[in-house]
């Protein structure tokens, strides 16, 4: 089986403008959370959808926001970029647990 | 903040040395997780562990868990250079529900050749 993908891998935007990043689970995994790590916060969970819905929520503000499609597929949205954003943002896929997830590649973001 | 936290933050051995990690945790949990992650990289699942066991082996790797003292520690024996990474526990604690997983800090691990 292929495992999680995401796309892009890196990123490069600018204070205020917005980002979307996707992330494909591995095939038949019908639950996608995300994870943003950073030096100083560490790992913190962002959110978390199962079958097109957002089962789970962490603490961050709205400018963070998500979606699943029908194939499982899933995209996540920062607006009004802020310099804190940058980050590697990881999205996980799990049989539909939190049980044993399987991670992709991450995407680095950096807002300048 | 997070739940968990690891200790030693940066751990430097010999290869063919044992490395032992240890986490700690505030809440009650259902399983404790351990993964490794690459410099920069996608977290790779290492081992699970439910909160009814105490001990659990998978090749190189000895998990233990104390849910008296809220504690876990990773042991990987005879280690290689290829183990050099970050290792994370992860819980999944009443905090959020059982819904999502808390990450400690991680600790750093460098094998020399």
């Amino acid at each position: 089986k292929a495992g999680v993908t995401q796309t892009p891998r890196y990123l490069i935007k600018t204070r205020g403008q917005q980002v979307t990043l996707s992330c494909s689970p591995i095939s038949g995994h019908r639950s996608v959370s995300w994870y943003q790590q950073t030096p100083g916060q560490g790992l913190q969970f962002l959110f978390e959808y199962f079958s097109e819905t957002q089962r789970n929520k962490g603490n961050f503000p709205g400018r963070f926001s998500g979606r699943q499609f029908s194939n499982s597929r899933s995209e996540m949205n920062v607006s009004t970029l802020e310099l804190g954003d940058s980050a590697l943002y990881l999205c996980a896929s799990s049989l539909g647990t939190i049980n044993e997830q399987f991670f992709g590649p991450g995407t680095r973001l950096t807002v300048l | 903040s997070q739940q968990g936290e690891e200790d030693p933050q940066a751990l430097s051995i010999q290869e063919g040395e044992n490395a032992t990690m240890n986490c700690s945790y505030k809440t009650s949990i259902n399983n404790l997780q351990w993964y490794r992650q690459n410099s920069g990289r996608g977290l790779v699942h290492l081992i699970l562990i439910r909160s009814n066991e105490r001990e659990k082996h998978s090749g190189r790797l000895r998990v233990t868990l104390d849910t008296s003292k809220k504690s876990s520690s990773l042991l990987i024996t005879a280690s290689r250079a290829a183990d050099t990474a970050s290792y994370f526990c992860a819980t999944d604690g009443e905090d959020t529900g059982r819904r999502a997983l808390t990450f400690g800090s991680g600790t750093r691990l460098q094998v020399q050749p």
